[in-house]
């Protein structure tokens, strides 16, 4: 079964940028489609896009456009998440997981990762 | 977007007695091949979320069987038919009948 092992915690500068990752193991990683959400603290989930390797796909929500970017090495089986131009509201934890594939579409996400807290802090 | 509306929000249950959160969608959540696209997920206290249900009332693995899922189209049901302590945590239903996929408020339950 596919396991999901994210980076650690960050502290980031608002304005600047961090690049958080996500190792996947014991499971087909390139046919897979992998997403990101993330949850503000004491708030809900929110999702921010993904990418499908085998493909090279990626979708992003509007609201992210233009300030995230997500990308998959399939030589190390890792996703990256990149957010940029970091503000305070910024600060939340980063949840990378597996999606359930329907005609390369995500349908459900079958497996999270643990979460990468992200502070964004003057 | 399609907006994702549960209810209730808080939901306090003893031990044994079932549970029901509702989940209802701006926009059909039902595709042309037949299957509503919408999962249930549950995030226990200190946890990722994991996947209770998909397709509506397909149950995950590994999933107990006192969880179940119903609806179409827009208007969906978890059902917990006796709940357990290990059940407390928040609830979400999520949509991604469009591209950009929507996650509810979240119900969080409560023993009590």
């Amino acid at each position: 079964q596919l396991h999901l092992v994210q980076s650690g915690a960050e502290v980031k500068k608002p304005g600047s940028s961090v690049k958080v990752s996500c190792k996947a193991s014991g499971g087909p990683f390139s046919s897979s489609g992998f997403t990101w959400v993330r949850q503000a603290p004491g708030q809900g989930l929110e999702w921010m896009g993904g990418i499908i390797p085998l493909l090279g796909t990626t979708n992003y929500a509007q609201r992210f456009q233009g300030r995230v970017t997500i990308t998959a090495d399939e030589s190390t089986t890792t996703v990256y998440m990149e957010l940029s131009s970091l503000r305070s509201d910024d600060t939340a934890v980063y949840y990378c997981a597996r999606a359930g594939l329907v005609d390369r579409e995500y349908v459900w996400f079958e497996t999270w990762g643990q979460g990468t807290l992200v502070t964004v802090s003057s | 977007e399609i907006v994702m509306t549960q209810s209730p929000l808080s939901l306090p249950v003893t031990p044994g007695e079932p549970a029901s959160i509702s989940c209802k969608s701006s926009q059909s959540l039902l595709h042309t091949n037949g299957y509503n696209y919408l999962s249930w997920y549950l995030q226990k206290p200190g946890q990722s979320p994991h996947l209770l249900i998909y397709f509506g009332s397909s149950r995950a693995s590994g999933v107990p069987d006192r969880f179940s899922g119903s609806g179409s189209g827009t208007d969906f049901t978890l059902k917990i038919s006796r709940v357990e302590a290990e059940d407390v945590g928040v609830y979400y239903c999520m949509q991604a009948r469009q591209t950009s996929i929507t996650f509810g408020q979240g119900t969080r339950l409560d023993i009590k």
